[in-house]
């Protein structure tokens, strides 16, 4: 199991510019969340997807934010246009929303390191 | 919203010794979830425990949990350096298909 893929490990641009980050879940998992993780605010949930539809993006903090699961095997998260503030590392997980329980544990991808200059 | 606060927000501790974290929560759970993240790594998931249950072990694991206290403890026996890490607890809540909220971890240091 090659576990939760995530693209570019590190990712270093300036203000303004538009930032993609990728992911791949792990084969046969329905749920998928992006989380943001920052020395002050910890880890927070942006937007999850069950079965590639997006479920609750309120976590999303402004409409630079936008993501997609155009298929089972691949998100995106992009930011476009880019700020200072947006520096945090993003997480992605994916979880198997089997035997009827929702919270699942959750497999994380070890993140992309976002510095906006 | 709903989150578990860890406590305390560091820890140091020798080679060995026992370490307990504990979490805190402000309303009613399904489950509650303690994960681990290695300094640059992603989180990886320890031990499920759920409303119904008052403790669970795994290997040098031990999780309790208290809901009318509304808190969990996770225990770590016979500490080694490799457990350095920072620890998180996320709960859930009962009713409804509602996403899990992590609190802000506790770092652990152990010194060999």
């Amino acid at each position: 199991d090659a576990g939760v893929i995530q693209s570019p490990r590190h990712e270093v641009t300036e203000m303004g510019q538009e930032v993609t980050l990728r992911c791949k879940p792990i084969s046969g998992h329905d749920y998928l969340f992006w989380y943001r993780q920052t020395m002050m605010r910890g880890l927070e949930l942006l937007i999850y997807f069950n079965n590639n539809v997006p479920i609750d993006d309120s976590g999303m903090p402004e409409d630079r934010f936008s993501a997609k699961m155009p298929n089972a095997s691949f998100s995106t998260l992009k930011i476009q246009p880019s700020e200072p503030r947006d520096s945090a590392v993003y997480f992605c997980a994916s979880s198997d929303f089997s035997e009827g329980d929702f919270n699942q544990p959750q497999h994380f991808g070890d993140g992309t390191r976002l510095s906006i200059l | 919203s709903q989150q578990g606060e860890e406590d305390p927000q560091a820890l140091s501790i020798q080679e060995g010794e026992n370490a307990t974290m504990n979490c805190s929560y402000k309303t009613s759970i399904n489950n509650l979830q303690w994960y681990r993240q290695n300094s640059g790594r992603g989180l990886v998931h320890l031990i499920l425990i759920r409303s119904n249950e008052r403790e669970k072990h795994s290997g040098r694991l031990r999780v309790t949990l208290d809901t009318s206290k509304k808190s969990s403890s996770l225990l770590i026996t016979a500490s080694r350096a490799a457990d350095t890490a920072s620890y998180f607890c996320a709960t859930d809540r009962p009713s409804g298909n509602t996403p899990l909220v992590f609190g802000k971890g506790t770092r652990l240091s152990v010194i060999a």
